[in-house]
């Protein structure tokens, strides 16, 4: 099982700063097949980068995927209010699939 | 457009039964692949099984096996998840998932629903 591993737990900053998440994989990731999902409270999850580095449909811009491997990020440039949230990695490239334990962004 | 609608969560006791249902809309069913995720109160995210498009593969993650199944009838574009002898640790909102494509290994997942809330009490 390949176990991911988010840092940090959590994130505070102030809206127009830079965000930078981390994904660690205890095994490399076949293919790149890593996602980002967005959680906010009381809804369900969305997916925001797939492929490690792909911007799904209405993804804004400021969001970027990076890495491979056993190593990968998401960046958000430029925060904006409704990016305050929680964020997951997940690898779909075996089973069983995995996800990161989540990296909550709040308003410092 | 796209919607997928879970049903079937409620309230049961341990050691009972229940079976999730997940309706969807707006796209081929039987096309993609569908994955049952589920999170417990305040935690994180938890994949619980999937299923590709024509039923021919299932995964399931291992410590549920024997109490989980994973179905789907592409007839009537439903999935299911029947849940048996459920346990405390079992409680959570289960989220149905539809897949970017029909296999469910290097797919991610594109669409989800609201998701339903199991309680084992």
């Amino acid at each position: 099982e390949i176990v991911l591993t988010q840092s940090p737990g959590t994130l505070s900053l102030s809206p127009g700063e830079r965000a930078t998440l981390s994904c660690r994989a205890s095994q490399s990731v076949r293919g790149t097949y890593l996602a980002w999902y967005q959680q906010k409270p009381g809804q369900a999850p969305r997916v925001l980068i797939y492929d490690a580095s792909n911007r799904a449909t209405g993804t804004p811009d400021r969001f970027s995927g990076s890495g491979s491997g056993t190593d990968f990020a998401l960046t958000i440039n430029r925060l904006e209010p409704e990016d305050f949230a929680v964020y997951y990695c997940q690898q779909y490239g075996g089973s069983p699939w995995t996800f990161g334990q989540g990296t909550k962004v709040e308003i410092k | 457009e796209v919607q997928l609608v879970e049903s079937g969560g409620g309230l049961v006791q341990p050691g009972g039964s229940l079976r999730l249902s997940c309706t969807a809309s707006g796209f081929t069913f039987s096309n993609y692949a569908m994955t049952w995720v589920r999170q417990a109160p305040g935690k994180g995210l938890q994949w619980v099984s999937s299923i590709s498009g024509g039923s021919g593969t299932t995964f399931s993650a291992d410590p549920l096996k024997g109490r989980f199944t994973i179905s789907r009838d592409n007839s009537k574009n439903i999935l299911y998840l029947q849940m048996n002898n459920l346990r405390a640790e079992d409680t959570a909102i289960y989220y149905c998932a539809k897949g970017r494509g029909f296999m469910v290994l290097g797919y991610y997942m594109d669409v989800w629903g609201k998701g339903t809330t199991v309680t084992v009490s």
